[in-house]
């Protein structure tokens, strides 16, 4: 597609339940990065995969989060047992990387997936 | 770790007075920096990026920001603020993608 695709764009989901999200990057992107944006708040940065590399987990809130990335392409971020607190909306990026690793390239996001845990 | 730290969590101007927005950065080595935009209920857009090519920037909508090694500074201006500038503004380290927490602008008429 043209631009970085996220479905759904709106999940409602009762506390306790588990939940995926997904995440099309731009073809060709080797980096993919997720992001949570919580009401008034700013982008926390979950998670980020690029190519083969393993990716870095750092900013998984717990052990109830967690992504893929299939065949370098399509991500899935998976919650578990959600919470209350879980409520936000999460965002997928994708950019080139410039050679040698390091990412001087626009990040394009997605219109994101508003999770609201009831 | 590279890091951006926005100074303001939310600016108030009034249209046609001179926007400010700080941000930052702590590196030992000079970095590549972006501001986004973030309109209400819209997905992130890019508004500029340095990446050493010259230290003033020009973006969209008339933004612009200066890239200031001495002060670690890659401060967002724009001489004339516009009832439509009123968004999130986000700086951010390319290298490590960790955005600052955001500078939310309200242009009052």
């Amino acid at each position: 597609g043209a631009g970085v695709s996220q479905s759904p764009s709106n999940k409602v989901t009762e506390k306790g339940k588990d939940v995926e999200l997904r995440c099309d990057p731009i073809s060709g992107h080797t980096a993919l990065y997720w992001y949570r944006q919580s009401l008034g708040q700013g982008l926390e940065f979950l998670i980020y995969f690029q190519g083969n590399s393993a990716p870095d987990k750092s900013g998984l809130p717990s052990d109830r989060f967690s992504a893929e990335r299939t065949g370098g392409s399509v991500s899935t971020l998976t919650i578990q047992r959600t919470q209350q607190e879980d409520s936000a909306v999460y965002l997928c990026a994708s950019s080139l990387v410039a050679s040698g690793g390091l990412n001087t390239g626009e990040l394009f996001f997605g219109e994101g997936s508003r999770l609201t845990v009831l | 770790a590279q890091s951006v730290t926005q100074l303001d969590s939310h600016v108030s101007v009034s249209e046609g007075t001179p926007v400010l927005l700080r941000c930052n950065y702590s590196s030992s080595y000079s970095p590549s920096l972006f501001w986004y935009v973030q309109h209400p209920n819209k997905g992130l857009q890019l508004l500029l990026k340095y990446t050493s090519a010259a230290t003033l920037v020009k973006g969209i909508n008339g933004f612009e920001a200066e890239f200031k090694k001495s002060e670690t500074s890659f401060h967002l201006t724009k001489p004339s603020a516009h009832m439509s500038d009123a968004a999130e503004y986000f700086c951010v380290v390319p290298d490590d993608m960790r955005f600052g927490a955001g500078t939310r602008l309200t242009v009052k008429p």
